[in-house]
């Protein structure tokens, strides 16, 4: 069975401080690694994706992979109130020939004022 | 640009009625479409998958089933609800080819009483 990992949290940090969620991932076959943002209620909202090792940055978004580990993080920075939601790590996965993404069960985030 | 209808956004129905969930998609051609629930404190589980008109792979042996009458066009059915069907029903579609990444519907919340 291949599976994404994240630790449940939840994670707490205060406004200003950078949150950093984990992931890990079974499957040396995955490609490519998404984060999704899912506020309470709502639907996953794609937010990063992120494909060869090292990191990529966008905004105070930065993911970074590192494929040997088998590893994939999300680095917020300078973290706000509105930032308060479960993350989910998904990795794709190739079965029969068609590609599908396996969703981590998320990790809630709470930013405090 | 591409977006994504789903309804109803709500459901409450009685055990063993029918169930129909529908779902399109706007802006591009032969997309990939996914069916996932949530249910509560969980991750995303993959129930059916399409890659075109009439073709539906399942994940998950159920009493759901869904089928792709259009091209932009999936829907989820079951004939009689079980009470574990509840849950949050999200659609989901891509582009075809490799690494791309999935972008869901608001979502179906669906309580079975």
């Amino acid at each position: 069975q291949k599976e994404v990992e994240q630790n449940s949290g939840p994670l707490s940090v205060p406004e200003g401080a950078i949150a950093s969620l984990n992931c890990t991932y079974s499957d040396r076959g995955s490609q490519s690694f998404f984060w999704y943002r899912q506020y309470s209620g709502k639907s996953p909202e794609l937010i990063m994706f992120i494909y060869s090792n090292g990191d990529k940055e966008d905004g105070r978004f930065t993911a970074q992979l590192n494929k040997a580990s088998q590893y994939v993080s999300l680095l917020i920075r300078d973290s706000q109130p509105s930032d308060s939601a479960t993350y989910l790590c998904a990795a794709t996965l190739t079965q029969g020939g068609s590609e599908k993404l396996v969703f981590g069960k998320g990790m809630k985030l709470t930013v405090n004022p | 640009s591409q977006t994504i209808h789903q309804w109803p956004a709500t459901l409450v129905q009685p055990v063993g009625s029918p169930l129909s969930l529908e779902c399109t998609v706007e802006g591009t051609s032969n997309p990939n479409l996914y069916w996932y629930r949530q249910a509560a404190g969980r991750g995303l589980q993959l129930l059916f998958y399409s890659v075109g008109i009439g073709q539906i792979s399942s994940e998950v042996p159920q009493n759901l089933s869904a089928s792709r009458p259009q091209d932009r066009q999936f829907i989820l059915s079951s004939k009689k609800l079980l009470l574990s069907d509840s849950g949050f029903y999200l659609c989901a579609w891509s582009r075809t080819g490799n690494n791309q990444p999935q972008h869901f519907g608001d979502g179906t919340r669906l309580s079975i009483l």
